[in-house]
């Protein structure tokens, strides 16, 4: 069975402070890993998308890496600030069927403080 | 409209009721999707549309749950006889073609109580 699994579970930073959340899949076979964001009463926002080509990519304070070797993916987020606090989740797509139907981790639950 | 819609936000239901849950997606888009959310949990999928035609339907949980998009808009989730079991948040996403990497944009979800 496919599967996405993220660590750690919850997260507390203080802010200013850099993190990183881990992701491990068994996906196969794999088409791209997405990491998204989501705030409590929303539906998730992508933040960045990546190909097994792509080790790295950016969005602004957000850096994604992937291992397709590893089945591994990380997202560094730095200089965290208060509106960062949410679920991030990693998300998988397998070549399968049409279109692109995604397999969710259940996410990192990351809290910012003062 | 600028982004994925969905009504109702919030509905309650009595156990045993049907209930239609509505996605407006972004105009334009002719892939749409739905998902399914449990408390705590990342979301599940449920169905993909191409067009007017669902293209994968693998995720619906059984056949009590069904879903129409009959003029490639607008999409409408449909929950025959609702269990308990089928409380949760259920969102709806679109993307342009359903090209493997295209961007998914997600709506705000319905929440739905079964009581």
């Amino acid at each position: 069975k496919n599967q996405v699994e993220q660590s750690p579970q919850s997260l507390i930073i203080l802010e200013g402070k850099n993190c990183t959340l881990q992701c491990n899949y068994t996906v196969s076979p794999f088409s791209n890993l997405r990491w998204y964001k989501q705030d409590t009463g929303r539906g998730p926002v992508s933040l960045t998308i990546m190909t097994f080509s792509e080790n790295t990519k950016s969005n602004g304070r957000y850096t994604a890496t992937l291992d397709a070797d590893t089945k591994q993916s990380s997202l560094h987020i730095t200089a965290s600030q208060l509106s960062d606090s949410a679920s991030y989740i990693c998300v998988v797509s397998g070549l399968t069927g049409g279109g692109n139907k995604l397999t969710f981790g259940t996410g990192t639950q990351l809290k910012v403080e003062l | 409209g600028a982004g994925v819609s969905q009504t109702p936000s919030n509905k309650v239901t009595e156990k045993g009721k049907y209930v239609e849950l509505r996605c407006d997606p972004i105009s334009g888009h002719t892939a749409l999707y739905w998902y399914r959310q449990s408390l705590g949990q990342g979301p599940e999928f449920l169905i993909y549309f191409q067009g007017t035609g669902a293209a994968d339907d693998s995720g619906l949980p059984n056949d009590r749950f069904f879903a129409v998009r009959p003029e490639g808009s607008v999409s409408t989730l449909k929950i025959q006889r609702t269990e308990r079991g089928d409380s949760a948040v259920y969102l709806c996403a679109s993307s342009s073609i359903g090209a493997y990497t295209d961007t998914q944009y997600f709506g705000p979800g319905t929440r739905l109580t079964v009581l």
